[in-house]
């Protein structure tokens, strides 16, 4: 059975704290590690897809670092804001399936 | 607008009563899938499609079917619904590869 597993479960921070989650995935027949942000009330939206070992993508404040030998990506926010405020999926594929695999999630509070 | 679109969005319905929910994208995707959503379990991928008449099974298929005639139409059929798939169901798609489109979500109360 294939296990994808984020920590922490949540998170409270401080607006303008710096935070970073952690997504752990199997680390054989890696394909993709997928990252998704999920506001209450709201459809998950994407926000990186990673395939590279060694692969760094940025949009904003948001950064995630991926590491396919080890079997994680890392999450980071920068200068967290209240709108930051939200669950954060990371989604793994096998090269083998279509098959897409979510981990449970973190849920950030950011708080004025 | 691109979009993918779910329905209904809310439906309370008993058990053993045979319903569809439909779910259409506008994005010529390949590949579509289902997800229920259940608290403290994350999404958990029912089915999915890379193509037409091309479907898998996801991590919890027991229950469920699914049809993919037209490449814009995912519709997930519940033959006889009972009351443990009461949940929120996401429709979501995406080109082969790549980031998914999430549809609003469908929430069903199976009584």
């Amino acid at each position: 059975i294939l296990n994808v597993e984020q920590s922490p479960q949540s998170l409270h921070v401080q607006e303008g704290d710096s935070t970073n989650f952690t997504c752990s995935f199997p680390s054989s027949n890696f394909y993709a590690l997928h990252w998704y942000r999920w506001e209450t009330a709201k459809s998950p939206e994407a926000l990186f897809v990673m395939t590279l070992n060694g692969d760094e993508k940025k949009k904003g404040r948001i950064s995630a670092t991926l590491n396919t030998k080890e079997g994680y990506s890392y999450l980071y926010i920068k200068g967290s804001q209240p709108e930051d405020s939200a669950t954060y999926l990371c989604a793994f594929r096998m090269d083998s399936s279509y098959k897409l695999i979510f981990g449970s999630g973190t849920r950030l509070l950011v708080r004025p | 607008e691109a979009q993918v679109t779910q329905n209904p969005r809310y439906l309370i319905t008993v058990t053993g009563k045979k319903l569809t929910v439909t779910c259409s994208q506008n994005m010529n995707h390949e590949y579509m899938s289902w997800y229920r959503q259940d608290p403290g379990l994350g999404l958990r991928q029912i089915y999915y499609s890379m193509n037409v008449e091309v479907t898998d099974k996801g991590d919890v298929p027991e229950g469920y079917k699914v049809s993919r005639k037209e490449k814009r139409n995912f519709p997930l059929i519940l033959e006889s619904p009972s009351p443990n798939q009461t949940s929120l169901y996401f429709c979501a798609s995406s080109l082969l590869g790549y980031e998914q489109y999430f549809g609003p979500g469908t929430r069903l109360t199976v009584t």
